[in-house]
């Protein structure tokens, strides 16, 4: 799977939007664009997935560059409960031997204040 | 229900016991994982069941023994683990769908201590 790189760390005002930038340069034809969080003390959780069109559930927006070396998380309207480590993960889908496998990077410390 | 279920919530154990972890599901999933996650570090993927059988082992040491008795349920056994060995240990599910593309479900967690 293709390696991500993300910033460590980055602040958000309660109420603004919140962006959150991951690069995936190496990503292969086959391979999706997945954004976990966690929150402190919990498990990971699941935000949203990509292929190569911009994606928007009840959580976030995803968007995916053009050639796909990169991607944003938005979160619109960040909440303190926002506050978490957020995880960029690129894998493959149907048919590569990485079925089912998640390799998490180092993510990015998501701080919502006030 | 779309809840993972992990117990116990902290276990402390010495490094001559045997304890087991416990994890379920009834989201009717057919693949189901154990991730180890260091303090201040991502989850590191272990084990990987799909429909009960392990089709994944990311060369973890012997001394870590899953199993998957029925679809709804994961186990962990522990044996002569090391200090080293604590950490938190994360159960998830997935559909395991045709796709390939499914979202992992993971459970809170179990906080191990090895003394």
């Amino acid at each position: 799977d293709a390696k991500t790189t993300q910033p460590p760390s980055m602040d958000c005002a309660e109420g603004r939007a919140a962006n959150l930038p991951c690069n995936h340069s190496t990503i292969s034809g086959n391979e999706y664009v997945y954004w976990y969080r966690q929150i402190h003390s919990q498990g990971p959780q699941y935000i949203i997935h990509g292929l190569k069109n911009n994606e928007t559930n009840e959580m976030a927006s995803l968007i995916i560059t053009e050639d796909r070396k990169s991607s944003t998380l938005i979160l619109p309207h960040a909440t303190l409960r926002d506050t978490a480590v957020y995880y960029c993960i690129v894998r493959v889908g149907a048919g590569g031997t990485s079925y089912g496998k998640l390799t998490f990077g180092q993510g990015t410390i998501l701080t919502v204040h006030p | 229900d779309t809840e993972v279920t992990q117990t116990p919530k902290h276990l402390v154990m010495g490094m001559t016991n045997k304890k087991s972890l416990k994890c379920e599901q009834h989201m009717g999933h057919r693949a189901m994982y154990w991730y180890k996650q260091k303090a201040k570090k991502p989850p590191e993927l272990m084990f990987v069941y799909s429909y009960e059988k392990l089709s994944i082992n990311e060369s973890v040491p012997s001394r870590f023994s899953p199993e998957c008795p029925n679809s709804s349920l994961l186990n962990l056994h522990l044996h002569a683990l090391q200090p080293e060995d604590s950490a938190l240990y994360l159960c998830a599910s997935s559909l395991a769908g045709t796709s390939g593309i499914d979202e992992q479900f993971f459970g809170p967690g179990t906080r191990l201590t090895v003394l």
